[in-house]
């Protein structure tokens, strides 16, 4: 079956770094993304990795490693308004051209003074 | 350019009854998916349309069906509503020929009361 697992609720504090980790296990691997979603609102694209490694996107950092089906986004410099729910999504291929994203059920970070 | 946009935003029906979903994806994508996101919860993968068919399907009863037009607009249907329809659905539209992210619509949030 498929299944991505990371926390539910994180805590950190404004100026620090926090670390959201990602694991999954699914079959048709063809990319993993983060992205950012506020309360209501819809989720944007925060970074995106298909190869092992670290890419880093300004303040956002997101790693991979397929061999231990292992993911992590890195927030630096935290800032109140990154108070959000933060979701991991594998994209599956199946044949085709046809991807869908498979979603973790996102880790609600608290961003405190 | 205007993003994916999908209406309505709010929507308020009753038990049994049936619904019509919206929406227009980002200018230059041709795939559309459409997601459904419960409270707490991740977004789940209803089905995705490109060239106007279904070209995959998550794990959700006929009572949801779908429909893309010639211009890559879609629709979401779901008939016999139930309570546990209320949800936000979200649709994502992305290229299928590019190996990018997909870009969320605000969602609709659906309430059946």
């Amino acid at each position: 079956g498929q299944n991505i697992d990371q926390p539910t609720e994180m805590t950190a504090t404004e100026g620090a770094i926090v670390q959201i980790n990602c694991t999954y296990q699914t079959s048709g691997f063809n990319g993993l993304f983060w992205y950012q979603q506020h309360a209501g609102e819809a989720p944007t694209f925060l970074s995106y990795n298909v190869l092992d490694g670290l890419e880093e996107k300004g303040r956002f950092s997101s790693f991979l490693s397929r061999s231990k089906g292992y993911s992590y986004l890195l927030l630096k410099e935290l800032q109140m308004k990154d108070s959000a729910s933060y979701l991991c999504a594998v994209r599956v291929a199946r044949g085709g051209a046809t991807n869908k994203l498979i979603f973790g059920t996102g880790t609600l970070l608290a961003v405190q003074p | 350019d205007a993003g994916v946009t999908q209406s309505p935003t709010h929507l308020i029906k009753t038990r049994g009854q049936q619904v019509t979903l919206r929406c227009s994806p980002k200018s230059g994508h041709d795939t559309v998916s459409w997601y459904q996101q419960a409270l707490g919860q991740g977004p789940q993968f209803i089905f995705q349309y490109y060239e106007e068919e279904e070209r995959q399907r998550g794990n959700f009863p006929d009572r949801f069906s779908g429909h893309q037009f010639p211009n890559y607009s879609s629709e979401l249907n779901v008939n016999a509503l139930l309570l546990g329809d209320s949800a936000l659905y979200l649709c994502a539209s992305s290229d299928r020929f590019l190996n990018t992210e997909a870009f969320f619509g605000q969602g609709t949030r659906l309430t059946v009361v």
